[in-house]
């Protein structure tokens, strides 16, 4: 049973626009999360995360949000870009736990010019 | 230079075949971390080692074995290699006390005829 999920295999969004990935988390023991990055051929690069003390966390164009009460948290990319097109994971990791990180399926994100 | 090395980048070898992945890491890393990723299930952890006498089993690890020879060196062994465990393969190192963002080498593909 997953306990990361990214429901949305595939995103597309228009240049300038703005791109939103969705998570979702099962495990209300999870106190931190992490948006990484994938392009092709490389391995996922760290992009942004987010406290579970926080509700968002800024970072230039990206911007991670977290609705403890619903699980949720998205990541907000404005503006999108040609070069963002990558694969997105969303990661996390529980309180107490021995800093492993539990991973969703990931989001590809195209962002057409 | 990378930070975080593995070799071979891509390996084809048939059913029964004992395997070697490798990872080397310059980044002065404690916590090294062997991760499989397959099509709609993002990235599961494998093996994980916080030093060089400490070894634990991930999600996955039937099947594989893990040696750390030195804290720059993780090595993922397939004793006897099957088809399904086709995959891209990670390692990925992090440091400190607090300090979730793991670091990814570029992965190596693996296939198993």
């Amino acid at each position: 049973d997953q306990q990361v999920k990214q429901n949305s295999p595939s995103l597309s969004v228009q240049e300038g626009r703005i791109s939103i990935l969705n998570c979702d988390y099962t495990n209300s023991m999870f106190d931190y999360f992490l948006w990484y990055k994938k392009y092709p051929a490389e391995g996922p690069t760290f992009l942004i995360s987010i406290s579970s003390i926080k509700d968002k966390n800024e970072d230039g164009r990206f911007t991670v949000f977290l609705n403890k009460s619903a699980k949720h948290l998205s990541l907000h990319i404005v503006p999108s870009q040609p070069g963002d097109s990558a694969v997105y994971f969303c990661a996390a990791k529980a309180s107490g736990s021995a800093r492993q990180l539990t991973f969703g399926s990931g989001t590809q994100l195209t962002v057409l010019p | 230079d990378a930070d975080v090395t593995q070799t071979p980048r891509n390996r084809i070898t048939k059913t029964g075949k004992r395997i070697m992945l490798e990872c080397s890491q310059t980044k002065g890393h404690d916590r090294m971390y062997w991760y499989r990723q397959d099509p709609g299930l993002g990235l599961r952890l494998i093996y994980y080692s916080f030093d060089v006498k400490d070894i634990n089993k991930g999600e996955i690890s039937d099947g594989y074995s893990v040696s750390r020879q030195a804290q720059a060196k993780f090595s993922l062994s397939l004793e006897s290699a099957i088809p399904n465990q086709t995959a891209l393969y990670f390692c990925a190192t992090s440091g400190g006390e607090g300090l979730d963002e793991q670091f990814f080498g570029p992965g190596t593909r693996l296939t198993v005829l």
